[in-house]
């Protein structure tokens, strides 16, 4: 079965600090992944996809993932975090075949200090 | 395009009442899907609409029904309320198959 993995529930990093969100996957061909941002009571916001092509994808508000197919993960990086990324990101999956449902994760809940 | 929007925003209802939610997709996207959001549960499929037919569907019980019209709207129901039932319920829509979803800003329900 089709699954995602967020391996670090909370997060604490310093203002100005690299950042590093673990996400696995389980599933029998390479899947569609996402990674999405919520702030406390609002929706989910895209930061980026990934489908195919070059395994290092770049999306919005400078963050960055790789996909690394051998290890099965898209691990979320940002270079330096801003406090205004203090947020929760979900990793998804979404199968490309079949039934096309997303599966989240957890969920990362990041803080960040000034 | 305007985003995914849901009504209302925020709900209170108390226990033994039922609800209906409102979600209106990305102009042209077909796709409509549900999402329970609980600080214990995390985020849970409840189910996915592509016109007007129920494609997928999560593990919820059958108080918790979903329907989308022809302009690819789409309301869910939540019969007979419980307390558990108080959560964020989020809408997002996509295009069609593996397409990206994309989120509304959820409807707060709070069961008394």
């Amino acid at each position: 079965a089709q699954s995602v993995t967020q391996p670090d529930i909370h997060i604490t990093v310093s203002e100005g600090a690299s950042l590093e969100l673990r996400c696995n996957y389980s599933y029998g061909a390479t899947p569609y992944l996402f990674w999405y941002v919520q702030s406390p009571g609002q929706g989910l916001q895209l930061l980026l996809k990934y489908f195919s092509g070059d395994t290092l994808v770049q999306g919005i508000k400078g963050f960055e993932a790789e996909f690394k197919r051998s290890q099965s993960s898209f691990n979320l990086r940002k270079p330096s975090v801003h406090w205004s990324d203090a947020a929760e990101y979900f990793c998804a999956v979404v199968g490309t075949s079949g039934t096309y449902k997303y599966i989240f994760g957890t969920g990362t809940r990041l803080k960040v200090l000034a | 395009k305007a985003g995914v929007t849901q009504t209302p925003r925020y709900l209170i209802k108390t226990r033994g009442q039922q609800v209906t939610l409102s979600c209106s997709p990305i102009s042209g996207h077909r796709s409509v899907s549900w999402y329970q959001q609980t600080p214990g549960q995390g985020l849970q499929f409840l189910f996915e609409y592509f016109s007007e037919t129920q494609r997928n569907k999560g593990n919820f019980p059958g108080r918790f029904s979903g329907r989308q019209f022809s302009n690819s709207r789409s309301e869910m129901n939540v019969s007979t309320l419980e307390l558990g039932d108080s959560a964020l319920y989020l809408c997002a829509s996509n295009g069609g198959t593996t397409d990206t979803q994309y989120f509304g800003p959820g409807t707060r329900l709070t069961v008394l």
